[in-house]
Order: structure tokens, then C-alpha cells, then sequence
């Protein structure tokens, strides 16, 4: 079956730690993945968007890696600062079927302690 | 410039009601995806619009709810016979040309059916 799978459990770090969250598919064949930050009581806010033939994006202090031979996206946040604390989807668009619509996981809960 | 909005914000609804839930998309967008986000679920895809032909409906749930976007800007998801199975938070998100690429959110209506 297909399925997308997140950290299921809330990740706790200290402040300045790099926190590494981590999406899993399997029966995907993603055209890209998107990283997504969603605040309680708010809509998802837009991170960083991996195609299938990259390897590692960076935007400030975020990273995100694809490694399409393990199926799987890290997301990391180096330097972390309470103001991180969120919770971060992973969401695909599968080139298999309509890649207008994104496939979306579970999400995964960060606090970052000060 | 302004984001995507959506009202009413809370919308608390008898079993057996008609609710209707709008959309405001960011100016310009010719896209526009509904989703359904069920308490500590990752988004779950509902439809989506180009413009105002409704190119993919198959994540509405049962014929129940219905989705329009008439001038292909506002649009509007009515749900006919609400059940309490339907409290959840409606998201609506759009962007700037169909693909599924970077999508935009709404802050939700977050729907209870008593």
C-alpha cells in the first residue's frame, strides 16, 4: 500500500541543536517533495520544495535532502531557536498519478527548549 | 500583499445542516485546492480548480460535499446534511499555476458538527 510516514513521536532539543525530521514513502515515485510549516489554529506555510533529481536543498538554516534510492527526505534546522517550535509536514506530488495533488503526512511535532 | 482568506473562521453546525465555506485565493492565482484536516492528521486532499473548471474532484468524500469556482477567483465548498464525521478544519490553499508546486494556504474554517 502507499503511504507516507513522519517522526510519529514529538521531537524535544535544546536550543542551537539541529533538529532532523524524517519523511518516509513507500509505493510513491515522487516528482517532488515540499516541506511544509504549519503554527497551531494556521494554514501550512510553505518551505522548501526537493525535485526527484536533487539531492540537497538549503535555504538558510534549513536542509532538506531526497534520496530516492531509500525512499526518504531529511529535514534539518541547524542553530534551532524556540521560535522553530511548530509542527513540519512532509507532502509529495507522485508522478504516477495527477502531480497537481500533493500527498501529505502526518506531520511531526518540534519544540525547541531555551 | 494580502494571502488567501477564508470564512467564516469557526463554523459550528447542527447534524443534518447545509454549510457553505468560502475562499478568498491570492489575486492572480489560477489555481485552487481544498483539504480536509482532521486533528493531528497531515492535510487531506479534496479537490482542486484551474481557473473555474474543476479538474479533479476524487478526494471529495461522498456526494454530500460539492465545490464550486464559478468566475474562477472565490470559491465556495458547500457541504449538504452535515455529519459529525465532517468536523474538521477546511483548508483552502492556491497558487500561482496548476503543478502542485508551492501552494499557498488559507488559515482554515474549522468546522464542528454537533
Amino acid at each position: 500500500s502507499q503511504k507516507i510516514e513522519q517522526n510519529s513521536e514529538a521531537l524535544n532539543i535544546q536550543e542551537g541543536k539541529t533538529a532532523t525530521l524524517t519523511c518516509n514513502y513507500t509505493n510513491y515515485s515522487p516528482a517532488y517533495l515540499q516541506w511544509y510549516r504549519q503554527d497551531p489554529g494556521r494554514g501550512p506555510v510553505f518551505l522548501l520544495l526537493i525535485r526527484e533529481n536533487e539531492k540537497e536543498k538549503r535555504k538558510e538554516r534549513l536542509k532538506v535532502t531526497f534520496d530516492t534510492t531509500l525512499k526518504q527526505s531529511l529535514f534539518h534546522i541547524t542553530a534551532s531557536q524556540p521560535a522553530d517550535s511548530a509542527t513540519y509536514l512532509c507532502a509529495l506530488a507522485d508522478n504516477a498519478g495527477n502531480n497537481r495533488k500533493l500527498i501529505w503526512g502526518l506531520g511531526t511535532s518540534l519544540a525547541v527548549n531555551p | 500583499g494580502a494571502g488567501v482568506s477564508q470564512s467564516p473562521r469557526y463554523k459550528v453546525a447542527k447534524r443534518g445542516q447545509d454549510v457553505a465555506l468560502r475562499c478568498d485565493p491570492i489575486s492572480g492565482h489560477v489555481s485552487l485546492f481544498w483539504y480536509q484536516q482532521a486533528l493531528g492528521q497531515g492535510p487531506e486532499f479534496l479537490t482542486y480548480f484551474q481557473n473555474e473548471a474543476q479538474l479533479d474532484k476524487s478526494g471529495l468524500p461522498s456526494d454530500r460535499f460539492f465545490a464550486e469556482r464559478p468566475e474562477g477567483s472565490v470559491s465556495t465548498l458547500k457541504i449538504q446534511r452535515t455529519q459529525q464525521e465532517d468536523s474538521a478544519v477546511y483548508l483552502c490553499a492556491s497558487s500561482l499555476a496548476g503543478g502542485g508546486r508551492t501552494q499557498y494556504f488559507g488559515p482554515g474554517t474549522r468546522l464542528l458538527v454537533l
